[in-house]
């Protein structure tokens, strides 16, 4: 069965730099989300993208945040300058514009970041 | 806006006893409706949805759920519980004709006693 993809499955980084969290979603999907788990809390989402642009985004996705499809498999997000509040499990999702399956979206198992 | 409320934040059962979690959402209509799991360790997982129709949805590993439309609820059922079963459920909510962007619950941690 396909899946999302997630690399890489754990970060570890130091406040201020840079990171990108890797996904790579269902091959025939056309929507791609990202969310992410602060520990103990509720699944927030972040980021919506279709037909190579951001569709949607939440109050939390500001400028120190970037998506980019920068070839026909993977999905990035980038932070650009890590807080320590950034660390959280970040979800990948995906999901088909076609048939009964339209409205699910389906996960990747997510990066655990840790920001020191 | 939709939300979803989980009212258990634990739950405690012994292994081969029924299950059931509680889930209450808030919509103006009949809205889309998740169940997902998560182990530890693990990503979300999908066990059932429900977009219209029959209100007793299946799901896999064995639970089903049931949309009350009166009560604005959707609780998850497992008849006989399995230590595997022992994980994070989150109930979501997403809005009809739109980004199709689930709301979570807070989740309900199930502990499950051999």
């Amino acid at each position: 069965e396909p899946e999302v993809t997630q690399t890489p499955s754990h970060q570890v980084t130091q406040m201020g730099q840079e990171v990108i969290l890797r996904c790579v979603p269902i091959s025939n999907h056309l929507y791609f989300y990202w969310y992410r788990q602060i520990l103990g809390q509720k699944v927030e989402f972040l980021v919506s993208f279709y037909n190579n642009e951001i569709s949607e985004k939440s109050e939390i996705f500001d400028d120190q945040f970037s998506v980019e499809r920068p070839d026909g498999s993977n999905f990035t997000l980038k932070i650009r300058s890590t807080k320590l509040e950034d660390s959280a499990m970040y979800f990948c999702a995906s999901r088909s514009t076609q048939g009964l399956d339209e409205e699910t979206q389906y996960f990747g198992p997510g990066t655990r970041l840790l920001v020191l | 806006a939709q939300s979803v409320t989980q009212p258990d934040i634990h739950i405690t059962v012994s292994e081969g006893a029924s299950l059931e979690l509680r889930c209450n959402y808030s919509y103006g209509a009949t809205p889309y409706l998740f169940w997902y799991v998560q182990s530890p360790g693990q990503g979300l997982q999908l066990l059932l949805k429900y977009f219209s129709g029959d209100t007793l949805v299946q799901g896999i590993k064995g639970f089903e759920a049931e949309f009350k439309r009166s009560q604005s609820s959707f609780n998850l059922r497992k008849p006989s519980v399995h230590w595997s079963d022992a994980a994070e459920y989150f109930c979501a909510v997403g809005a009809r004709g739109g980004s199709y962007i689930p709301t979570f619950g807070r989740g309900t941690s199930l502990i499950v006693h051999p």
